[in-house]
């Protein structure tokens, strides 16, 4: 079955601790990317990679950390300098290189509380 | 700096009546203008739209792109209740890999 997962569906998070959301992709897609999305609001991008061990900050990448050491796979850090957290989280990958360039697909995202 | 500004923010109708969202863009080196319909997780994919003046369409949504003018609109006819969703817009640009999205449009169609 193809596809992006998320994981956790839903995380809380103490002030002060990291957490790490999971995006896994079995679509082999070069490009992925993480958004943020605020109650009512549209996406804004955080971080995103193109090719494996290279990675790119976004609009607010400040408070979060990412790795990509394999192609599926780019887990997003949210750090305790991240100072307001609580948000839903949206992984995306896509199908980029010469012969052109495809829609992107969404995770079915996490949504992070912080208590 | 790119922007895509979406309009209305949130709209109200009722089952049978036809609907118009807007997407205007300010994207350097644009390449193409997507929508989205995001319901409650994961938005999915509507519409690719790269050239002026050619509608796209599907079922009762249909949309098209003005490249003079920068913009967008979705036309959604005979709503139904389960076209209640945000619709997003994103654009595209030859420079980079990544989208700019808009704001998003929250419709509500009530039975």
């Amino acid at each position: 079955d193809g596809g992006i997962t998320q994981s956790p569906k839903y995380l809380f998070r103490k002030e002060g601790q990291n957490v790490t959301l999971s995006c896994e992709q079995n679509l082999n897609h070069d490009a992925m990317y993480w958004y943020r999305q605020d109650p009512g609001q549209g996406l804004r991008l955080i971080y995103y990679s193109q090719i494996v061990n290279d990675f790119q900050k976004g609009d607010i990448a400040e408070g979060y950390s990412v790795s990509r050491e394999k192609k599926e796979s780019f887990p997003l850090t949210v750090t305790s300098a991240q100072k307001n957290p609580t948000a839903f989280y949206l992984c995306a990958s896509r199908k980029i290189g010469l012969a052109g360039r495809d829609t992107q697909y969404f995770g079915p995202g996490t949504r992070l509380t912080v208590l | 700096e790119d922007k895509v500004v979406q309009s209305p923010l949130s709209l109200v109708v009722h089952e049978g009546d036809t609907v118009t969202l807007n997407c205007s863009y300010e994207v350097t080196n644009f390449r193409s203008l997507l929508w989205y319909k995001q319901e409650k997780k994961a938005p999915t994919f509507l519409f690719m739209l790269t050239s002026s003046g050619i509608e796209k369409k599907s079922g009762r949504l249909s949309s098209i792109l003005d490249k003079k003018e920068l913009f967008s609109i979705l036309n959604i006819t005979a709503t139904q209740t389960g076209d209640s969703a945000v619709y997003l817009c994103a654009a595209d640009n030859n420079a980079g890999n990544m989208l700019t999205f808009g704001g998003g449009t929250r419709l509500m169609v009530k039975p």
